[in-house]
């Protein structure tokens, strides 16, 4: 089955505890994106990544880091979270092309006290 | 700047037709998504639009004036199970990130029945 795959799917945790977000798509999708959705908000893209060893910053990158060493793997790293980094991530795949439609994994809800 | 807006919230009743407006002002644009997002999951992909004109899909239809900047998002014959947060995205043109999507904060809407 075709999929996008988040973990976890729940998180508490303190503050400057160092986390990852793994993700993984099975698509063989070139593309992948972090996104942060908020309420009041919307979705807001964090990192995105074109193909391996290729990324870059979204339009709330500051506080988060990336790699993508494999094509199927994006993680989101939150070397010293804050409790504003509460919130609900996505992570999404496409391939290439104007039409395709991202794909979104069932999401990752973090709490940081 | 970029902008995309759509109304927060809307109520129907079963059975009948809805309408979600979105209007948008983005730096360029390569084409409009619609998404449906029932409460606590991931988004998933309903419609594509690049081109002036309605796009039918079974209930569903989507249509786009780009002179205007504005889309809508047609739900007939509703049912209980439309009740969901329906997600506008604007794929704008120019820079390497050619499957980046700008998101609106999205309608939430309720089916009464």
């Amino acid at each position: 089955e075709a999929q996008v795959t988040q973990n976890p799917r729940y998180l508490i945790t303190v503050t400057g505890k160092k986390l990852t977000v793994t993700c993984s798509q099975n698509m063989n999708h070139e593309y992948m994106s972090w996104y942060r959705q908020d309420p009041g908000l919307g979705l807001r893209q964090i990192y995105y990544s074109m193909n391996v060893e290729v990324t870059d910053k979204g339009d709330v990158p500051e506080g988060y880091k990336v790699s993508r060493k494999e094509k199927r793997n994006f993680p989101l790293i939150l070397e010293s979270p804050s409790p504003n980094q509460t919130s609900l991530y996505f992570c999404a795949s496409s391939t290439q092309g104007l039409n395709q439609p991202q794909h979104f994994g069932d999401g990752t809800r973090l709490s940081i006290l | 700047g970029q902008n995309i807006d759509q109304p927060t919230e809307m109520t129907a009743t079963e059975g009948a037709i809805v309408q979600i407006n979105c209007t948008y002002q983005t730096s360029g644009f390569n084409g409009l998504f619609w998404y449906q997002q029932h409460a606590g999951e991931a988004p998933t992909f309903l419609s594509y639009n690049v081109l002036d004109g309605l796009e039918e899909k079974g209930r569903f239809s989507s249509f786009l004036s780009r002179s205007k900047g504005y889309s809508y998002l047609l739900l007939k014959e509703l049912q209980m199970k439309d009740s969901a947060s329906y997600l506008c995205a604007v794929r704008p043109a120019g820079g390497g990130a050619t499957n980046k999507l700008i998101f609106g904060t999205g309608t939430l809407l309720a089916v009464q029945p």
